[in-house]
């Protein structure tokens, strides 16, 4: 059965790095029909897309983020992970990993996006 | 910087029929925006409904349906019940290997 769940620490310092993985379980992570995301949620507010990868060589950031933000894949481990430096109080939130699969659309002929199966979500909170 | 809309909240009586739209700030939604759903009880993590405009995800009943509605995604439930009251998150495809979700809905059945 597929599974993602995260780890990581849930308290950080201003400044400090913030480093998720998600350990990915009942599929290869290798798989070229999926890719891998991070969505995140600050209390009380909406979702937010992080960025995906697939593989290592295919990341994409939003744009937000884009200069703090580095996701990876670790093969060996099918573990896929996530690393925000320099965070502040507005990068608390709980961080989901999240499968992101592909669905060719003939009539527009492109490729229609889901993030089909989530991770329960860790918390991570920043104070000083 | 263009920003997906949603409505902030809304009602339907049990039994009811409600539609909850998806749009831009600036221009209209299309298919090729492929418009998913997500519904989200609290302290969970969300659950898919609907993909590529109007494709229900595994197990989702046939009373949630997705379509384009003028110028808007729309996600449309049919026969409301108590348990459908939570958030809904739509999410559009902006280009560029990039997505971007509205600030959800909260819907209230009752």
């Amino acid at each position: 059965q597929l599974q993602l769940q995260e780890s990581g620490p849930g308290l950080l310092k201003p400044s400090e790095t913030l480093s998720l993985i998600c350990t990915v379980s009942g599929v290869s992570i290798t798989s070229t029909a999926f890719y891998w995301a991070w969505i995140r949620q600050s209390p009380g507010k909406g979702l937010e897309w992080i960025g995906s990868v697939q593989k290592s060589e295919n990341v994409y950031y939003t744009a937000s983020l884009k200069s703090r933000l580095t996701i990876s894949v670790d093969t060996s481990k099918n573990e896929f992970s996530l690393k925000l430096n320099s965070v502040t109080a507005a990068d608390t939130a709980v961080y989901y990993c999240v499968r992101q699969s592909q669905h060719y659309d003939f009539l527009t002929g492109g490729w229609a996006d889901v993030f089909d199966i989530w991770g329960r979500g860790t918390m991570v909170t920043v104070f000083s | 910087q263009t920003v997906v809309t949603q409505e902030p909240s809304f009602s339907v009586p049990p039994g009811g029929t409600v539609t909850l739209t998806c749009g831009l700030t600036t221009g209209s939604v299309s298919t090729t925006f492929y418009p998913s759903w997500y519904q989200q009880t609290p302290g969970q993590a969300p659950r898919t409904l609907l993909y590529n405009t109007n494709t229900r995800s595994s197990g989702v009943p046939d009373r949630f349906s997705g379509s384009i509605l003028g110028t808007k995604a729309a996600l449309t439930i049919t026969g409301a019940q108590a348990d459908d009251e939570c958030d809904y998150y739509c999410v559009l495809y902006m280009g560029n290997a990039t997505w971007v979700f509205g600030g959800g809905t909260k819907l209230t059945v009752l």
